[in-house]
């Protein structure tokens, strides 16, 4: 597709169950990034590759959070044991190149954790 | 870490009004980006500013990397009701790699 596309849109889990959410960024994209947007908020920096390598994972607010792109294309945010303040939209964004600030966006996929 | 603080946080203006919102830093920032945000959506970026001082526009949309690099504002002139939603600053600091910092956000709302 033409933009970062992210799935599901909307996930609901019960706490203590386990989520992955899915990025397809823009064909050809170095970079990829994970935000992470609670409600009312701007969005925070969860992890940044690029191609394959996880170049930053600082972000990450507990070891429950796994972020992976095997083949330096599509990636998986993987949150473990899922607790209510998990709950906010994921957003993934990608760029051309490795110092390329100019991120594209995904729509986000927004996760309640009940 | 590097925290932004941007204001106002909310705005309700009249429809061919202008709109200015800020940011500051409290560390230097090498670049200095705003997003337009709508609900459902992801941020859109509006304009990107890369110099000290740089002011750059994008249709009725102006933006200024301030001297001392630890702030940025952006302007609206003549707001339509598209302009509706949520606008955010975002920098990359000098240490921070590939990743923005961002602000909390204003939401700007335009009674038609």
């Amino acid at each position: 597709g033409a933009g970062v596309s992210q799935s599901p849109r909307y996930k609901v889990a019960k706490r203590g169950q386990d989520v992955a959410l899915r990025c397809d960024p823009i064909s050809g994209h170095v970079s990829l990034f994970w935000y992470q947007q609670a409600l009312g908020q701007g969005p925070e920096f969860l992890t940044y590759f690029q191609n394959e390598a996880q170049l930053d994972k600082s972000g990450l607010p507990s070891d429950r959070f796994f972020a992976e792109r095997p083949e330096g294309s599509v990636s998986t945010l993987k949150i473990q044991r899922t607790q209510q303040e998990d709950s906010a939209v994921y957003l993934c964004a990608s760029s051309l190149e490795w110092r390329n600030t100019e991120a594209f966006f995904g729509q986000g996929t927004r996760l309640t954790v009940v | 870490g590097q925290q932004l603080n941007q204001s106002p946080q909310s705005m309700f203006i009249q429809e061919g009004e202008d709109v200015s919102m800020n940011c500051t830093s409290s560390s230097i920032f090498n670049t200095w980006l705003w997003y337009k945000q709508e609900p459902g959506e992801g941020p859109v970026l509006l304009i990107a500013l890369y110099k000290a001082g740089e002011l750059t526009s994008n249709g009725r949309l102006t933006a200024q990397f301030g001297i001392t690099r630890k702030d940025s504002f952006l302007n609206i002139s003549a707001s339509i009701p598209s302009d509706v939603g949520i606008y955010f600053c975002a920098g990359q600091g000098e240490t921070s790699g590939s990743r923005l910092t961002f602000g909390e956000g204003t939401q700007l709302t335009v009674n038609p």
